[in-house]
C-alpha cells in the first residue's frame, strides 16, 4: 500500500521568510497530492492540491511542486505570516477503478512563524 | 450546507464501555472517510465508504472497532469495548467523488474521545 513520508516534523521561520515542506510517496500509481492545513484545535482544510499531469501549481503565496520520477512533492510558502502557523499535512491518493481512492497522510509538519 | 456534522464533540468514558461516534456527510457527497488523529501516529485512515459500501477497512485497528453506513446521510463508528489507547480525535470526512477525478475531502470538527 501507499506510504507517505513528510519532513521536517517541525519548522520555525521568521515572518517574511520562506518555508518548504517535503514529502515522498511509495506507490507510483498515486495521481493526486493535496496539502491540508490544520490550525490548533480545528479540522484539517485543503489549501492546495496537484495532479500527476502537472509539475507545479501556484496560488498566491503557496506553491506545490511534483516530481513523479523521484516520487516526491513539496509545499512552498513565501512571505510567511504569523497566521501561517499551523500543522501542514501532505497526502497521496491512489484511485481505484470506478471508485474514490483512499487518502494517506504524512505525519505532519508543525510550522511556527515568529513575528 | 452546514458541512460535515459529527457528534458527540467530546466523549469521556471508562474502559470497557461502548462508544458510538456519529457522522452526517455533506449532502450529495458519495464518499465518506473515518480518520483517527493522535500525536504519535498522526492522521490514520480507519475505513472509507463509497456509495455506502465499505471499500477499504484495513486501517481498522481490531475487532473492537466497527463502522456502518446504512444510508447516504449517516455513518457510525463503534468501539466496543473501549480501551485507554483508543483515546484520540476521530474525524469524519466526506468527498464528492467526481467519476475519476478525486474530490476534496471536507472534514468534520472531530470527536475527541477520552477513555479512562
Amino acid at each position: 500500500g501507499e506510504n507517505v513520508e513528510q519532513h521536517p516534523s517541525t519548522l520555525s521561520v521568521q515572518e517574511g521568510d520562506s518555508a518548504v515542506i517535503k514529502c515522498t510517496y511509495s506507490d507510483s500509481a498515486s495521481n493526486y497530492f493535496p496539502w491540508y492545513k490544520q490550525e490548533l484545535g480545528k479540522r484539517p482544510q485543503l489549501i492546495i492540491d496537484i495532479r500527476s499531469n502537472v509539475g507545479e501549481k501556484k496560488d498566491q503565496r503557496i506553491a506545490v511542486t511534483l516530481n513523479k520520477t523521484a516520487k516526491h512533492f513539496s509545499l512552498h510558502i513565501t512571505e510567511t505570516q504569523p497566521e501561517d502557523s499551523a500543522v501542514y499535512f501532505c497526502a497521496a491518493i491512489v484511485n481505484y477503478g470506478g471508485s474514490q481512492g483512499n487518502l494517506i497522510f504524512g505525519k505532519g509538519t508543525k510550522l511556527s512563524v515568529k513575528p | 450546507d452546514a458541512g460535515v456534522i459529527q457528534s458527540p464533540r467530546h466523549e469521556v468514558t471508562e474502559m470497557g464501555q461502548e462508544v458510538t461516534l456519529r457522522c452526517k456527510p455533506i449532502s450529495g457527497h458519495n464518499s465518506l472517510f473515518w480518520y483517527r488523529q493522535t500525536m504519535m501516529r498522526g492522521l490514520e485512515l480507519l475505513i472509507y465508504f463509497n456509495n455506502n459500501v465499505p471499500i477499504d477497512d484495513s486501517g481498522m485497528p481490531e475487532d473492537r472497532f466497527s463502522a456502518k453506513m446504512p444510508n447516504a446521510s449517516f455513518s457510525t463508528l463503534k468501539i466496543q469495548p473501549s480501551e485507554p489507547r483508543d483515546s484520540a480525535v476521530y474525524f469524519c470526512a466526506s468527498s464528492p467523488w467526481e467519476g475519476g477525478n478525486t474530490g476534496e475531502l471536507f472534514f468534520g470538527e472531530g470527536s475527541r474521545l477520552t477513555v479512562l
